[in-house]
């Protein structure tokens, strides 16, 4: 019940291309969604995040869609552009705790 | 410029011996993690710290060990117990609980086993 499931595993789009990369849950306490991008060799950055409360959210080329009553939430990236090609990693939380549970990440390639 | 500093970048073991991985931070950060990544796992909480002088285990901690003396270092010891250590090691902080308080994560340690 503490698991997030990420798919697909990696992805590979052509430049313009809009990947999306999905996440799903169980455990229904969960109330902070993050998405973080890491490149390689370095930590991974928070990208954007969502609550449940709303079904998407927009930061610029980034979008999460939340679908509560399916415990899934995705992202999407728009126009992705070769500097977009790194790992992204799903996460979920409980407000007021400590414990972020992450997924098993998605290797994506933007082909120039 | 604040951040978090993780040192050594690469670290080397040797069978039986233990190793310790330096985590710095000069946000001012309450809480201090640590996350081991493994190629295809995605990142797995070995121990984190609400406060100075007190830590929680994760998800694995056999074979780990921390501290907290100060609220900006959190060293993460390598003991010989673990078997299995060659991993990407990533440290991070929190000003606080999960309430819209991200992660920052540091640049992380690649452990690898002689």
């Amino acid at each position: 019940q503490q698991q997030v499931k990420q798919s697909p595993q990696s992805l590979i789009v052509q430049k313009g291309g809009i990947p999306i990369i999905n996440c799903a849950y169980e455990n229904t306490a969960f109330d902070y969604f993050p998405w973080y991008q890491q490149f390689p060799g370095k930590g991974p950055a928070l990208l954007i995040a969502i609550r449940p409360d709303v079904s998407e959210k927009k930061e610029g080329r980034f979008t999460i869609s939340f679908n509560k009553s399916a415990k899934q939430f995705s992202l999407h990236i728009m126009d992705s552009q070769p500097g977009d090609s790194a790992t992204y990693f799903c996460a979920a939380a409980t407000s007021g705790t400590y414990k972020y549970i992450f997924g098993t990440g998605t290797r994506l390639k933007v082909l120039a | 410029d604040g951040g978090i500093t993780q040192s050594p970048k690469y670290l080397f073991r040797k069978e039986g011996q233990n190793v310790t991985l330096s985590c710095e931070q000069n946000l001012n950060h309450d809480a201090m993690y640590w996350y081991r990544q493994d190629p295809g796992q995605g990142l797995r909480l070995i121990y984190y710290s609400q406060i100075v002088n007190d830590f929680q285990k994760g998800d694995i901690a056999e074979g780990y060990s921390v501290s907290r003396e100060k609220k900006e270092s959190f060293p993460l010891t390598v003991t010989s117990a673990q078997k299995n250590p060659t991993a990407f090691y990533l440290c991070a902080s929190s000003l606080g609980t999960v309430l819209d308080e991200k992660l920052f994560f540091g640049s992380g340690t690649q452990l690898s086993v002689l």
